[in-house]
């Protein structure tokens, strides 16, 4: 992901539309990525991963998207829910030894 | 369940003094992290470790130390407090072997006055 400042992007959903949440990485060599959620007062919790010989992985309600040719990633979460009302950061593995780096963070608020 | 655990939720330091926040595992995993996070930059590597005794810098360790005497415990050092490093910081550990998740602690917010 890209830092974009000191300002966290937010993206304002409805309850029960779906989420799209966007990563941009920056290596092209990382073969393996995160999606991670943080909650207000809490550490980063795993939600789902996908590895570079993927393009797509699905867990329960959230769909992982891989385009390595734009160097992108998507998070997808399906009927949000209030308690998805998080922050999301993506990760990438830069093969260098079991390191992540992470994105600047996507809040996302659930609007009733 | 997996846990890592760190020592305090938060600190309030003064300019100048030694902090340091202390970091424990119980599932027994080879590599720990030490993170800060600030709004918008995201969770940013200060130093991890590998094995016990091995340390090595991440993309901002400049202001800090770390500490690796035993496998379950990774200590982060900020030698002499500066305002600038007023933030969040976290823990993280993660098993040997390449492509896996890493496990975070609860977060310690550091405000250095």
């Amino acid at each position: 992901g890209e830092s974009v400042g000191l300002h966290l992007p937010t993206l304002s959903v409805q309850e029960g539309d779906n989420s799209i949440i966007n990563c941009a990485y920056s290596n092209s060599a990382s073969d393996y990525f995160i999606w991670y959620k943080q909650e207000s007062g809490k550490g980063p919790q795993f939600i789902i991963d996908i590895r570079s010989n993927m393009d797509k992985r699905q867990g329960q309600r959230v769909t992982v998207l891989l385009n390595k040719t734009v160097k992108h990633l998507s998070l997808q979460i399906a009927a949000t829910q209030p308690g998805d009302s998080a922050v999301y950061f993506c990760a990438e593995n830069t093969a260098a030894g079991n390191k992540l780096t992470f994105g600047g963070g996507t809040r996302v608020l659930v609007k009733p | 369940d997996v846990k890592v655990t760190q020592s305090s939720r938060y600190l309030v330091k003064r300019t100048g003094e030694k902090v340091f926040l202390e970091c424990v595992q119980d599932m027994d995993h080879e590599n720990m992290f030490w993170y800060r996070q600030d709004p918008g930059l995201g969770l940013r590597l200060i130093y991890f470790s590998y094995d016990v005794k091995m340390k090595e810098k991440g993309d901002i360790p400049e202001g800090y130390s770390v500490s690796r005497e035993k496998k379950e415990r990774f200590s982060l050092i900020l030698e002499s407090a500066s305002t600038n490093q007023t933030s969040m910081y976290l823990c993280a550990s993660s098993p040997d072997f390449m492509n896996t998740e890493a496990f975070f602690g609860q977060g310690t917010r550091l405000t250095v006055v």
